[in-house]
C-alpha cells in the first residue's frame, strides 16, 4: 500500500500557483519523496524528488517540512496543460526495489 | 523523443488468443517494470526485473509472464487472453545505483479483449 496521503482533487486558476500537499508521516532515514504526474492516461512523467532540502527544477518546486513528514509540490504558474493526476510517492530510493503509486491528486486547471 | 517504446499502442483481440506486449528502452537501464492500470484507477506493479535473466512478481497478482533476455527488452506475454485482462499496461525503466531511482515510462499499451 502507498504510504502517502493526498487530497483526491484540487482546482487551480490558470496562471496562479498550484500547491499540492502530501503527507508522508512514516518516511525516515534516507528515504526519498518522489512526485510524478499522469496526463490523461499517458505514462506517468517524473517531476521532482527530494530527501531533506527543498528542491527546484524547470517544472516545479518541492518544499519538504523540517520533520520530513509532509511536502508540497508547487507549480508556480499553472497552465491548462498542467491538468493531470499528481502522485506523491514515498518512501523510495536506495533500499527500495520499486515505486508504489497511490490514488494521487487530480488537479484541474481552469481558464 | 521517447527513450522507452511500447508496441502496440492499442490492441483489440479475441478471447483465448496469445499476445505479447513489447517494451524496449535505449537508456541502458538495468531495472524495468510493468504496471497495470484500469481507467481512472491506480497503477499496480505486476512484474519487474533487476537485469538480464532476472524477473520478479509485483504487488498485484497477474496471469501474465515476462522475460528479460536482453537489457533493452522486457516483453509481457498473456498465454490466453480473457476479458478480465482488458486494461492499460505501462512499461518503465530506471537506473540502479546510489542515485535516486527516477522512472521513465512508456506511452502504454491499451488492451481490449473481446
Amino acid at each position: 500500500d502507498a504510504k502517502t496521503t493526498q487530497p483526491p482533487s484540487m482546482d487551480c486558476a490558470e496562471g496562479r500557483a498550484a500547491n499540492l500537499p502530501c503527507n508522508h508521516s512514516t518516511i525516515s532515514g534516507n528515504e526519498y519523496v518522489y512526485w510524478y504526474r499522469q496526463i490523461h492516461s499517458q505514462g506517468p512523467q517524473y517531476i521532482i524528488h527530494g530527501l531533506k532540502n527543498n528542491e527546484t527544477n524547470e517544472m516545479a518546486s518541492l518544499i519538504i517540512t523540517e520533520d520530513r513528514k509532509s511536502s508540497t509540490l508547487i507549480l508556480p504558474h499553472a497552465t491548462l496543460r498542467d491538468t493531470a493526476v499528481y502522485y506523491c510517492i514515498g518512501p523510495a530510493g536506495p533500499g527500495y526495489s520499486t515505486l508504489t503509486f497511490g490514488k494521487g491528486t487530480m488537479l484541474l486547471v481552469s481558464p | 523523443e521517447a527513450d522507452i517504446y511500447q508496441t502496440p499502442r492499442y490492441l483489440v483481440i479475441g478471447t483465448g488468443k496469445k499476445i505479447t506486449l513489447e517494451c524496449s528502452q535505449t537508456m541502458g537501464h538495468d531495472k524495468m517494470y510493468w504496471y497495470q492500470q484500469d481507467p481512472g484507477m491506480e497503477l499496480h506493479l505486476i512484474h519487474y526485473s533487476y537485469g538480464v535473466n532476472s524477473t520478479e512478481k509485483g504487488d498485484l497478482s497477474s496471469e501474465s509472464t515476462v522475460s528479460r533476455i536482453r537489457t533493452e527488452h522486457f516483453p509481457l506475454t498473456l498465454e490466453s487472453a480473457r476479458p478480465s485482462h482488458t486494461s492499460q499496461y505501462l512499461c518503465a525503466s530506471s537506473e540502479v545505483g546510489d542515485r535516486a531511482y527516477g522512472y521513465t515510462f512508456g506511452s502504454g499499451t491499451r488492451l481490449t479483449v473481446v
